[in-house]
């Protein structure tokens, strides 16, 4: 069985571009969690889809946003790209929402 | 605030020494904890799990954690480290009976594993 598959691996921005990350979740999960890991602030936790829905949303600004397909996959946007934003973005799936949570390699966001 | 706690930024161990690696959470009630694993490059796995019962628990590539209420800590260890073992590692944590629309990890800012041959 395929783990979840992240693309694309790295990626380089401007400031004030956006960006759009892809995530297929494992086949048969439904649930995506996305999360941000930066040397500064560690791995924090940004929304997770489930059908279709965002069910949970961590503390980051409206210029993160996501959304899940009916196929499950998920795509996270960052619109007005900040140097900050420089992150490795994990994404990660589940059956229903839950442990154990299974993650993909990432992509590495580098904002210039 | 709830809060986990990774107190050494970085260890050096000698392959074939032992290890442990610390993780102190701060929350209202017992959490479900975890830990996982870093590779650089790569993304997280899951070495192991606490939820409940036997505090001594038993993990993947030869790893455990041991559960201790009063100090409220679950540290990580291993007997005789492999060079191969050299990587990051994070404790998280997730509230009991988190699940569906309100789990979400939290995690320590991890304890960097340096394998001297």
């Amino acid at each position: 069985k395929a783990g979840v598959t992240q693309t694309p691996r790295y990626l380089i921005k401007t400031r004030g571009q956006q960006v759009t990350l892809s995530c297929s979740p494992i086949s048969g999960h439904r649930s995506v969690s996305w999360y941000q890991q930066t040397p500064g602030q560690g791995l924090q936790f940004l929304f997770e889809y489930f059908s279709e829905t965002q069910r949970n949303k961590g503390n980051f600004p409206g210029r993160f946003s996501g959304r899940q397909f009916s196929n499950s996959r998920s795509e996270m946007n960052v619109s007005t790209l900040e140097l900050g934003d420089s992150a490795l973005y994990l994404c990660a799936s589940s059956l229903e929402g839950g442990t154990p949570l299974h993650f993909g390699n990432g992509t590495r966001l580098t904002v210039t | 605030a709830q809060s986990v706690t990774q107190p050494d930024i970085h260890i050096t161990v000698s392959e074939g020494a032992s290890l442990e690696l610390r993780c102190n959470y701060s929350y209202g009630a017992t959490p479900y904890l975890f830990w996982y694993v870093q590779s650089p490059g790569q993304g997280l796995q899951l070495l192991l799990k606490y939820f409940s019962g036997d505090t001594l628990v038993q993990g993947i590539k030869g790893f455990e954690a041991e559960f201790k209420r009063s100090q409220s800590s679950f540290n990580l260890r291993k007997p005789s480290v492999h060079w191969s073992d050299a990587a990051e590692y994070f404790c998280a944590v997730v509230p009991q009976n988190s699940g569906g629309s309100n789990y979400k990890l939290t995690f320590g800012k991890g304890t960097l594993l340096t394998v001297n041959p």
